[in-house]
């Protein structure tokens, strides 16, 4: 069965500093990677994935993540945070086409100006 | 991109009443959608898979006769919470899965049971 980790519950980051959001991952087969944000009563709004190709993929906002195989992660990164990126951002993870997303449990980002 | 919509966004009742959600996929059909319940400062747990035209799957510890799930069409999933209990209170959203694999979200419904 898949799991994914986000070992931080909450992120602090001043405003035009890099932020890094952490996530590990555990899955049987080859991993699908995603990252998603989400607002205060909000859905959830999608910010890039991973399948195959390019270990850096970058997506929408100006984020970025990077698959690491080895350590079994896929880091959330963005070079220059705005107040505006302060949300809450999921990670999560299939491990085939079909199967649900399984999701982490959250890390807030704040980003202080 | 694809639109996913749900209704209502917010809705309250009284405690032994029925809520219906609805889910709709708007630009794209969807043969496969998922309903994850939210509850405050947590992860979105998966309750169910729905898929068009049969019954839904749910996971384990999810009361299937509590919880109905009917996928009636290829873009309309709808989650009915039946007599509705204050523990029921949370947020629901639902996804739909396009023809590709992509997965669209709906932007929740957050249910408040009295």
């Amino acid at each position: 069965a898949q799991s994914v980790a986000q070992p931080e519950d909450q992120v602090n980051v001043a405003e035009g500093n890099p932020l890094t959001v952490k996530c590990t991952y555990s899955v049987s087969g080859n991993p699908y990677l995603f990252w998603y944000v989400q607002y205060p009563n909000r859905g959830l709004q999608f910010l890039l994935k991973y399948i195959t190709g390019d270990n850096l993929v970058k997506g929408s906002y100006g984020f970025e993540a990077e698959f690491n195989k080895s350590q079994t992660s896929f880091h959330l990164k963005k070079p220059s945070a705005l107040v505006s990126d302060s949300a809450l951002y999921f990670c999560a993870v299939r491990d085939t086409g079909n199967t649900p997303l399984v999701f982490g449990k959250g890390t807030r980002l704040s980003v202080i100006a | 991109g694809a639109v996913v919509s749900q209704h209502p966004s917010r809705v309250i009742c009284k405690s032994g009443t029925s809520v219906k959600i609805e889910c709709r996929s708007l630009d794209f059909q969807a043969t496969t959608m998922f309903w994850y319940r939210q509850f405050p400062k947590q992860s979105l747990m998966l309750m169910a898979t729905s898929n068009e035209g049969s019954k839904a799957t749910y996971e384990q510890g999810v009361e299937k006769d509590k919880f109905l799930i009917n996928h009636a069409s290829l873009t309309l999933s709808t989650l009915t919470v039946t007599s509705a209990h204050p523990e029921d209170s949370s947020f629901y959203i639902c996804s739909a899965r396009d023809w590709s694999g992509e997965l669209f979200f709906g932007e929740g419904s957050r249910l408040t049971v009295l």
